[in-house]
């Protein structure tokens, strides 16, 4: 079945250091790409999203793009600060429902 | 505000009791989804509504678990006779609109925390 991977954590950085978070997938064909944030005490957020192949998602200073011949959708950052510290999940959608991974937890220190 | 509400924000249940888990979605989104989050883990996929038709309960972990949208608005969760087991945060999303919908952006509520002595 479907299903995604992505790094372990967590991920600990000083502020305005470049940031890399890894996922990879398995799917039949090419679904929808997701990355989602978790703030401590609140609720999943969509950070951004592809939806098809060389796609590139990016929403407040992140970035990612559709790897169709690597099957990732690696999650960028290029200077992070303290605020970025959260739970990041990488998800496909399987037609309506969305497959997600075990999440990365990001720790940013000052 | 607009967004995704749940109730309670925590539920502690004794082993046996039956609980109830409300999701109040976006007003005019048909589509209603639940996930159970546990500890460590990302969401896994429990149920689908759109509007009132409970279209998948295939991710339901057993017949303990029931979901339900009479009026294709408000969702309720109830699992009966509590195990340890579904101690786990259950989250509610919301999507616009129905059908495969594999592009739509669901909206995720704050959750509910189960905690099952």
């Amino acid at each position: 079945g479907d299903s995604v991977t992505q790094m372990e954590g967590p991920v600990t950085l000083s502020e305005e250091a470049f940031l890399t978070i890894n996922c990879t997938y398995t799917a039949t064909g090419y679904p929808s790409l997701f990355w989602y944030v978790q703030y401590p005490g609140e609720g999943l957020q969509l950070l951004l999203k592809a939806t098809k192949a060389d796609d590139k998602g990016s929403n407040k200073g992140f970035e990612a793009t559709y790897r169709k011949e690597t099957t990732s959708f690696h999650l960028e950052k290029g200077s992070v600060q303290v605020s970025d510290s959260a739970v990041y999940f990488c998800a496909l959608a399987s037609s309506y429902k969305l497959i997600f991974g075990s999440g990365t937890r990001l720790l940013v220190r000052p | 505000g607009a967004g995704v509400s749940q109730s309670p924000r925590y539920k502690v249940a004794k082993r046996g009791q039956d609980v109830a888990l409300r999701c109040d979605p976006i007003s005019g989104h048909v589509s209603l989804f639940w996930y159970q989050q546990a500890l460590g883990q990302g969401p896994e996929f429990l149920t689908y509504f759109q509007n009132e038709a409970q279209l998948d309960k295939s991710g339901l972990p057993s017949d303990r678990f029931f979901a339900e949208r009479p009026e294709g608005s408000v969702s309720t969760l109830k699992i009966q006779r509590t195990q340890q087991e579904d101690s786990a945060v259950y989250l509610c999303a919301s999507s616009l609109a129905g059908g495969s919908g594999a592009t739509d952006t669901q909206y995720f509520g704050p959750g509910t925390r189960l905690t099952v002595l």
